[in-house]
């Protein structure tokens, strides 16, 4: 059962351009929603988050939009930079799930010189 | 840094056997959460645990199975494993907190191949 979808799969971006990346949900208990970076062979890292009391969110380059009425939230990478070549995944929790956390498939975003 | 520490980083098991993987978390969190990866997917949540209990689980055969030590320590073991275990098995750690506490840590994870 797929409760988060993320699109694309894959994202290929210039040096400094904008990257984006969209994610939707299906269950309304969710309550907040985090974006994870994972570089290759190591672990997911909290990039960003926001709960959907507000509809945007922004930490440097990385922006969060939220819709709370079409349950899609999306991710934008501003000024994108070689180094932020990574996986991305949307993520989903319930405050009241014991932190139990429901990743989307993930992005595969590369920005090229 | 005393973030998330992981072990074995690689593992060969053959179809059949049993595997137990480690997890020490982050100095200063009680709750410990197991994630499967597979290939080009997202994390998949097997189970959490907090005081030494299961608290929560995902939709995962009871071939998996886990424990939480005094310390906070965390072990998952997969029993008569099968060519899909195969799979990058993170571990994350966090402090509960009431209404949820999100200040998930993850390891790098075990890489797991099962042949």
């Amino acid at each position: 059962q797929q409760q988060v979808k993320q699109s694309p799969q894959s994202l290929i971006v210039q040096k400094g351009g904008i990257s984006i990346i969209n994610c939707a949900y299906e269950n309304t208990a969710f309550d907040y929603f985090p974006w994870y970076q994972q570089f290759p062979g190591k672990g997911p890292a909290l990039l960003i988050a926001i709960r959907p009391d507000v509809s945007e969110k922004k930490e440097g380059r990385f922006t969060i939009s939220f819709n709370k009425s079409a349950k899609q939230f999306s991710l934008h990478i501003m000024d994108s930079q070689p180094g932020d070549s990574a996986t991305y995944f949307c993520a989903a929790a319930n405050s009241g799930g014991y932190q139990k956390v429901t990743f989307g498939t993930g992005t595969k975003l590369q920005v090229i010189p | 840094d005393a973030g998330v520490t992981q072990s074995p980083t690689h593992l060969i098991k053959t179809r059949g056997q049993q595997v137990t993987l480690r997890c020490s978390p982050k100095s200063g969190h009680d709750t410990v959460s197991w994630y499967q990866q597979a290939l080009g997917q997202g994390p998949q949540f097997i189970f959490q645990y907090y005081e030494e209990e299961e608290r929560q689980r995902g939709n995962f055969p009871d071939r998996f199975s886990g424990h939480q030590f005094p310390n906070y320590s965390s072990e998952l073991n997969v029993n008569a494993l099968l060519l899909g275990d195969s799979a990058l098995y993170l571990c994350a750690s966090s402090l509960d907190m009431a209404g949820g506490g999100y200040g998930y840590t993850f390891g790098s994870g075990t890489r797991l191949t099962v042949v």
